[in-house]
């Protein structure tokens, strides 16, 4: 099962920041958090991680609180090209082995 | 640099019939990765490799095979087709906790 919790669907106006939640409330402490999104039917892209400091690149930014519970994704100005499935995940390298789990994400509805 | 690729992109079998889907990859990633995407819902483990030689099972191995005899190559095998196989099926591999995806090969068990 996921390890993350996330509203199925949510809407956000074209130019407007576009805030995903995720709850991660069981996280361990070696273990980081990533985004990814799926666009219709493409395979997942990846967006962005952090272990514990919220973390910037060109697509999106990622707040993490402090106690580590819960996560945001921000996209600051979101096109109708970032309608798409978000998947949060949480994962940690286990006895050399990478295996993420992939729960059902929040499918974001950019509108003009 | 074509990074992840599989074949076919699309696929009917018939019930009881096999057939084998390809992955390919030409980044020399040691971790190689099988899903399966139900409509509607997440992404599930099929199976997973560390490396050439080195295969597991991962949540849904049941009625899938693989083999990992080659960095480059992934083959998933499909015996004795039934319908609740019908999906899309994503190949990824690993680098740096990054994970990179093919674009899928949907398949209808009918």
């Amino acid at each position: 099962d996921a390890k993350t919790t996330q509203p199925p669907s949510m809407d956000c106006a074209e130019g407007r920041a576009a805030n995903l939640p995720c709850n991660h409330s069981t996280i361990s402490g070696n273990e980081y958090v990533y985004w990814y999104r799926q666009i219709h039917s493409q395979g997942p892209q990846y967006i962005i991680h952090g272990l514990k400091n919220n973390e910037t690149n060109e697509m999106a930014s990622l707040i993490i609180t402090e106690d580590r519970k819960s996560s945001t994704l921000i996209l600051p100005h979101a096109t109708l090209r970032d309608t798409a499935v978000y998947y949060c995940i949480v994962s940690a390298v286990s006895g050399g082995s990478y295996i993420p789990t992939f729960g059902r994400g929040t499918s974001l509805i950019v509108h003009p | 640099n074509a990074g992840v690729t599989q074949t076919p992109k699309f696929r009917i079998l018939k019930i009881g019939q096999s057939m084998t889907l390809q992955c390919a990859q030409d980044m020399n990633h040691n971790y190689m990765y099988w899903y399966r995407q139900d409509p509607g819902m997440g992404l599930k483990l099929i199976y997973y490799s560390v490396g050439a030689g080195i295969t597991d099972k991962g949540e849904v191995p049941n009625g899938y095979n693989v083999s990992r005899s080659t960095t480059e190559d992934f083959p998933l095998r499909l015996e004795l087709a039934a319908p609740s196989q019908t999906s899309v099926y994503f190949c990824a591999t690993l680098l740096n906790y990054e994970q990179y995806f093919g674009p899928g090969t949907r398949l209808t068990v009918t």
